[in-house]
């Protein structure tokens, strides 16, 4: 069956550095994949998409990379803030099947 | 433009009981896809309707069901409550026509607790 995960279940910066968080998956391709955003006691929020044929991805201060051959997407947030600090999730879409899968999150703490 | 809604907030159930949760989603948005969330298992797919039929199902049992109405809102209903059924419940909406590529709008969710 599809396996995501999100290695570090909890990541600690320090403001002004950069964050990466991990995303591996096994067993399909996508086609797509999706980062999302989720603060305590609300829905997620997109944040950036990247599809099989891009290899990277930017929106400000963040990028995600794709590499379909590791299967496994990187995403950065650069110049890292406290209010940066929140749950990232990943999740990929599962061909022919119109859902995503979700990994389970890397909860990210910025310290001031 | 509004965002998706959902109600009730929060609900206390006991074992055994029935629950119905609500969604409205965005003004056009299709689709609307239900997840359930615990810290152990994380965002878990449930169901997605479009046009008022269920077009994908996860891996859930048949105590999960759901239905959409003819202006997309949505119900799930959970029968015969369980203690492991105390979750957060979002749903989410999009257009329902691009698949995978299509970024799903979440609800701030339904927090049930099943005593």
């Amino acid at each position: 069956s599809q396996k995501i995960e999100q290695n570090s279940e909890a990541l600690n910066i320090q403001e002004g550095k950069t964050a990466t968080l991990t995303c591996n998956y096994t067993n399909y391709s996508p086609a797509y994949l999706q980062w999302y955003r989720q603060d305590p006691g609300r829905g997620p929020v997109f944040l950036l998409l990247i599809r099989e044929n891009e290899k990277e991805k930017r929106k400000e201060r963040l990028k995600v990379t794709f590499d379909t051959t590791l299967k496994q997407s990187l995403f950065h947030i650069t110049a890292s803030q406290p209010a940066d600090s929140a749950t990232y999730l990943c999740a990929l879409d599962i061909p022919g099947r119109r859902a995503l899968t979700f990994g389970s999150g890397t909860r990210l703490q910025v310290q001031p | 433009k509004a965002g998706v809604t959902q109600t009730p907030r929060y609900l206390i159930k006991t074992r055994g009981q029935q629950v119905t949760l609500s969604c409205s989603p965005i003004s056009g948005h299709r689709s609307v896809s239900w997840y359930q969330q615990t810290p152990g298992q994380g965002l878990q797919f449930l169901f997605e309707y479009f046009s008022e039929t269920q077009r994908n199902k996860g891996n859930f049992p048949g105590r999960f069901s759901g239905r959409q109405f003819s202006n997309s809102r949505s119900e799930m209903n959970v029968s015969t409550l369980e203690l492991g059924d105390s979750a957060l419940y979002l749903c989410a909406s999009s257009w329902g026509t691009s698949g995978g590529q299509e970024t799903q709008y979440f609800g701030p969710g339904t927090r049930l607790l099943v005593l």
